[in-house]
Order: structure tokens, then C-alpha cells, then sequence
């Protein structure tokens, strides 16, 4: 009974290098958060998606991110031409249910920009 | 705009005190409350939470209780463990505004339980 999957662990990039953060909810589950937590700071709400269909990116910087739930595969979180401030640890949950359900988190990617 | 705060950076308790653990909010349209753990290097696992119909709600070592006249809340922890040491995170979501759970999440409080 695998938790939500998160790869990879660690990301290291070069400014104006592109990241893409990949998330496996757990099995059952439809719905996808991800999270940005940057140094000595909560974790601050970035997108939620649900299987083809971003529901809500209000959190997602207007530029240069990117994110996507397709039918078959993994979530993914991009991240185009970074630079040092995206430099954070970027956390995906999922959940079986769109509300009223506990969020269950992956062990995070650990972003560092050059 | 920080809705959600938590304004001990750290805390101590002796192994078998009780550790309390103290958030502020600001948005008083927050109806749910949840108090997440964080170890290093793994994502938050819930812990407990509290619908702003109630004012406490109780889960084994863990209490929490809800202020809503002062928008506040705490997370008691008793007796407290060494292995309770870890980063706790209170976070807050309007359950009203969308169908979905957008969490708030505060900046967290580090407890250490010293043996």
C-alpha cells in the first residue's frame, strides 16, 4: 500500500535550466496538491488538480511553472528557465476525494538552483 | 498577508510534561483546522483536526481546542514523548468558498521533547 510517490528526491539545476517534479498519488486517489515551502516558512498552496483538469493555480507564479494531471501517469510539476528563488522544497498530497478528506503528503522534492 | 500564525518559532517540554502548541488566524471565514507533523527530509502526516462547529476534539495523547471569539487555536500534547519531536504545522481551510480543502498552512512550531 505505497504513499504518495515524489521523484526525484533531490534536484539540482543551473539558472535558465528547466526542473519537472514528478508526483504518484497513492493508489485510489484522483486529486493532487502541490506545495511550495520555502526556507523557515509553511508550506504554501501552489495547484490543485483532479485526472486532465486543473481545478485551481491560484497559487502558481504567473510565469514559468507549469502543471499537468494527464489521464495515464504521474503529476507533474515544471518549472521553466528557473532561477535562485525556486530554490524550496516542493511537496505534492493527494486525496480520494475532492473535499472533506484528509491530504495525504509525498516525502517532498528538494529543489537547489545554482 | 500571513492568515495563519504560529508565533513560537521552537519549544522545549520535558519528556511527560504536556507540550502546547499555540496558532492565530486572521480569516475568521475559516471553518476547518488541522494540525499537521513534519519529521526532516518527509512530507506532513496529519495529526488531528477541528470543524469550527466544535471546540475541542481529542485523539489519544492529542487535544485540540478552538477559539473562534479570539481566532485561536492550540494543540495539546500529554504526557509528550521524545519521539513527538518534530516540526507541528497548524493550517486552516473555508470549506465554504470552494468544494475543495485549499489548506493555509503556518509557518510551523519545532517542539523538542528532551528526555
Amino acid at each position: 500500500n505505497a504513499g504518495v510517490m515524489q521523484n526525484p528526491r533531490h534536484l539540482v539545476r543551473r539558472r535558465g535550466q528547466e526542473a519537472r517534479l514528478r508526483c504518484s498519488p497513492m493508489k485510489g486517489h484522483s486529486h493532487v496538491y502541490w506545495y511550495r515551502q520555502l526556507p523557515e516558512e509553511g508550506l504554501k498552496f501552489m495547484v490543485y488538480l483532479q485526472k486532465e483538469n486543473i481545478i485551481d493555480e491560484s497559487g502558481m507564479p504567473k510565469e514559468r511553472f507549469s502543471a499537468e494531471f494527464p489521464k495515464e501517469g504521474p503529476s507533474i510539476l515544471r518549472i521553466q528557465q528557473v532561477v535562485r528563488g525556486d530554490s524550496a522544497a516542493y511537496f505534492c498530497a493527494s486525496s480520494r476525494r475532492q473535499g472533506g478528506d484528509e491530504q495525504f503528503f509525498g516525502p517532498g522534492t528538494r529543489l537547489t538552483v545554482l | 498577508d500571513q492568515q495563519v500564525k504560529q508565533n513560537s518559532p521552537s519549544l522545549s517540554v520535558q519528556e511527560g510534561r504536556i507540550s502546547i502548541l499555540n496558532c492565530d488566524y486572521t480569516n475568521s471565514m475559516f471553518d476547518y483546522f488541522l494540525w499537521y507533523k513534519k519529521y526532516p527530509a518527509e512530507g506532513p502526516t496529519f495529526l488531528i483536526s477541528i470543524s469550527s462547529i466544535k471546540d475541542k476534539n481529542e485523539d489519544g495523547r492529542f487535544t485540540v481546542f478552538l477559539n473562534k471569539s479570539a481566532k485561536h487555536l492550540s494543540l495539546h500534547i500529554v504526557p509528550s514523548q521524545p519521539g513527538d519531536s518534530a516540526v507541528y504545522f497548524c493550517a486552516a481551510s473555508d470549506r465554504k468558498k470552494t468544494s475543495y480543502d485549499k489548506v493555509i498552512f503556518g509557518p510551523g512550531t519545532s517542539l523538542s521533547v528532551i528526555p
